[in-house]
């Protein structure tokens, strides 16, 4: 079966603009999660949705913003981009419960 | 806050070595905790599952245990190669369907 896909591979963006990274999960998959991964402070939960709705945020600032569709696609938002902001982005999908998390392969973000 | 730990933070083996990589946690309140490696430049592999009501699981030459209440985890790699070498990550998940993550043991199996 087809895992979790994560559209761009790589991206590169000037300071203060935005971006828009995709995820789609696997078939079935209700919960889509997002993580922010930096040499110096490793893996960060940005939030988590679930049929829609976010359920749990982590602790980054309001630049950083996602949603879900219907179709449980889920797309994150980083506006006003800073250089801080270069990071891998993951997305991983769950069915919810005690089933573990599968992660995509990554969006690499580079910021100049 | 849930703070995991993993040590060492770096490990170098000749092949055919068997190894035991650490992971500790702060907050035994888990619902399941979870192995995964990560090649360079690449997403995570998921390697074990162990839910919070099981003590260990296998896959191959992997095994990983759990003592909640002790706040530990243990992933042994029996018989390594250099075909494992990359970073080994422990994640737990507690309330919240988040995952908090240690800083990871990057293995290098030499042939």
């Amino acid at each position: 079966k087809a895992g979790v896909t994560q559209t761009p591979r790589y991206l590169i963006k000037t300071r203060g603009q935005q971006v828009t990274l995709s995820c789609s999960p696997i078939s079935g998959h209700r919960s889509v999660s997002w993580y922010q991964q930096t040499p110096g402070q490793g893996l960060q939960f940005l939030f988590e949705y679930f049929s829609e709705t976010q359920r749990n945020k982590g602790n980054f600032p309001g630049r950083f913003s996602g949603r879900q569709f219907s179709n449980s696609r889920s797309e994150m938002n980083v506006s006003t981009l800073e250089l801080g902001d270069s990071a891998l982005y993951l997305c991983a999908s769950s069915l919810d419960g005690d089933y573990g998390y599968t992660f995509g392969s990554g969006t690499r973000l580079t910021v100049v | 806050k849930q703070e995991v730990t993993q040590i060492p933070a770096a490990l170098s083996v000749p092949e055919g070595e068997n190894l035991v990589l650490n992971c500790s946690f702060t907050d035994s309140a888990i619902y399941n905790l979870q192995w995964f490696r990560q090649d360079p430049g690449k997403g995570l592999t998921s390697l074990l599952l162990i839910q919070s009501s099981q003590r260990e699981q296998t896959s191959g030459r992997l095994n990983a245990s759990l003592d909640k209440s002790s706040g530990r985890s243990t992933l042994y790699i029996a018989a390594s190669q250099p075909g494992d070498s990359a970073t080994y990550l422990c994640a737990v998940e507690t309330s919240g369907s988040r995952l908090t993550f240690g800083e990871g043991t990057q293995l290098t199996v030499n042939p």
